[in-house]
Formats: C-alpha cells, sequence, structure tokens
C-alpha cells in the first residue's frame, strides 16, 4: 500500500531532550516536507527536500533540523524540545519537484513538550 | 510569501444543502491550486486539484479566478460525512516550491 508513515504517532517529552520524528514513503517520491499545524494557524512549512541531500527551511524552520540521507526517509530532528515546540506534525511527500501535483501526507505527530 | 486567506466558519448547513467557500491568494506568480480535506486532526487528503477552466467532480466544483486572485469550492447536496474541515493551498512554482495553505474552513453538515 502506498503511504507516508511517522513515528511515533503520540510523544510526550521534556524541555531539551533531544528527539527524532521519522518519516518514510514508499512511492518513490522526489519532494518530502514537514509541517506543523496549530489551532487558529493552520498548516505551516517547517521543511522541506527537493530530493536526497537537498533540504531547504520553510517558514518556520527555528528549533528543528532536517536530513535527507535517502529519498524514502526524511527525519525531523529536535534538538532542543521547548514548550512551544508543542503541536501536531504531519510530513508529507509529493511526485515531483514541479509542486503541481497531490501531496500525500502521513497519519501525523501529535507532540508534547513539558 | 504572502497569504492565502479563508473564512474559518463554521458553516453549519443541513443537510442536502449547497455550501460555497471562498479562498483568496495574493501572490499573482501562484501557479496551481488545490483543495483539502482535514477530518478532525486527522492527516490532510487531496479532495480535487483546481483547474483553470473549473472542475467538477460529482457534487463538488471547483473554480479559479486568475483576475480577482481566488478559488472556490462549491458542495452541493450537502451530507453529514461532508463535515470536516477544507484547506486550499496555493503553490508558487518556480526556483522552489513552498506551497501555500490557508487556514480552513469549517462545515458542519447538521439532520
Amino acid at each position: 500500500e502506498a503511504q507516508v508513515t511517522q513515528n511515533p504517532r503520540y510523544l510526550i517529552t521534556v524541555t531539551g531532550k533531544k528527539l527524532t520524528v521519522t518519516c518514510s514513503q514508499n512511492m518513490n517520491h522526489e519532494y518530502m516536507s514537514w509541517y506543523r499545524q496549530d489551532p487558529g494557524l493552520g498548516l505551516r512549512q517547517i521543511y522541506y527536500s527537493m530530493n536526497v541531500e537537498v533540504t531547504d527551511k520553510g517558514d518556520v524552520p527555528e528549533g528543528y533540523k532536517v536530513s535527507r540521507k535517502e529519498k524514502r526517509n526524511f527525519p525531523l530532528i529536535l534538538e532542543s524540545p521547548s514548550p512551544n515546540q508543542t503541536s501536531l506534525y504531519f510530513c508529507a511527500s509529493s511526485p515531483y519537484q514541479g509542486g503541481s501535483n497531490e501531496q500525500f501526507f502521513g497519519p501525523g505527530t501529535r507532540l508534547t513538550v513539558l | 510569501r504572502k497569504e492565502v486567506e479563508q473564512d474559518p466558519g463554521p458553516f453549519n448547513v443541513p443537510e442536502g444543502a449547497t455550501v460555497a467557500f471562498n479562498c483568496t491568494y495574493s501572490n499573482s506568480a501562484s501557479q496551481s491550486f488545490f483543495w483539502y480535506r482535514q477530518d478532525c486532526r486527522k492527516e490532510p487528503k487531496l479532495l480535487m486539484s483546481v483547474y483553470s477552466s473549473g472542475n467538477e467532480d460529482g457534487r463538488f466544483t471547483a473554480q479559479l479566478n486568475r483576475a480577482s486572485q481566488y478559488i472556490s469550492l462549491l458542495i452541493r447536496d450537502s451530507k453529514l460525512s461532508d463535515s470536516a474541515t477544507y484547506l486550499c493551498v496555493v503553490n508558487i512554482v518556480g526556483g522552489s516550491y513552498i506551497p501555500t495553505f490557508g487556514r480552513g474552513t469549517s462545515l458542519i453538515v447538521h439532520p
């Protein structure tokens, strides 16, 4: 089944404890991205990647890191999480760099930073 | 990057009603447009792309007005299962690809 998977789905952590949220897609998509969704603010892009080893900042990259060593994986790293990073996170992938195509979203990761 | 704006609603309509949402965008370089549906904090899923000539998929009709810089979604014969949040997405395609999401319009269809 074609899909985007994220792990963990739910995470409660404490301020300053490094964490990684994994994202993997099995559709051989070139484009992958991370979003956070907060009440009243909608979906905001954190980072995106046009292909392996190519990443760039989205709208709200502060406090996050990403890497794209393989086409299928695009982990999101919070080196020192803070309470304002409590949010619902979505990973997404899309087949073309051109950007005119549908994005496929993972099921989401609900993160709480205490 | 400029914003994409939607009326957050909620639009509260009876079953069978026709309801329309608009979404305005401010960047004239925007090149592709979509409507996504999101159920209660689940992942967004593509409802339909929006083409310049307008397009229809069953009870759903999407239209694009480039001159006035808005897209619209019309839902006819609303069903209870249409209750969700509808997200407008605008892509500016060029050197980079950063889709811009509206904040969503909430639709509640009641019996």
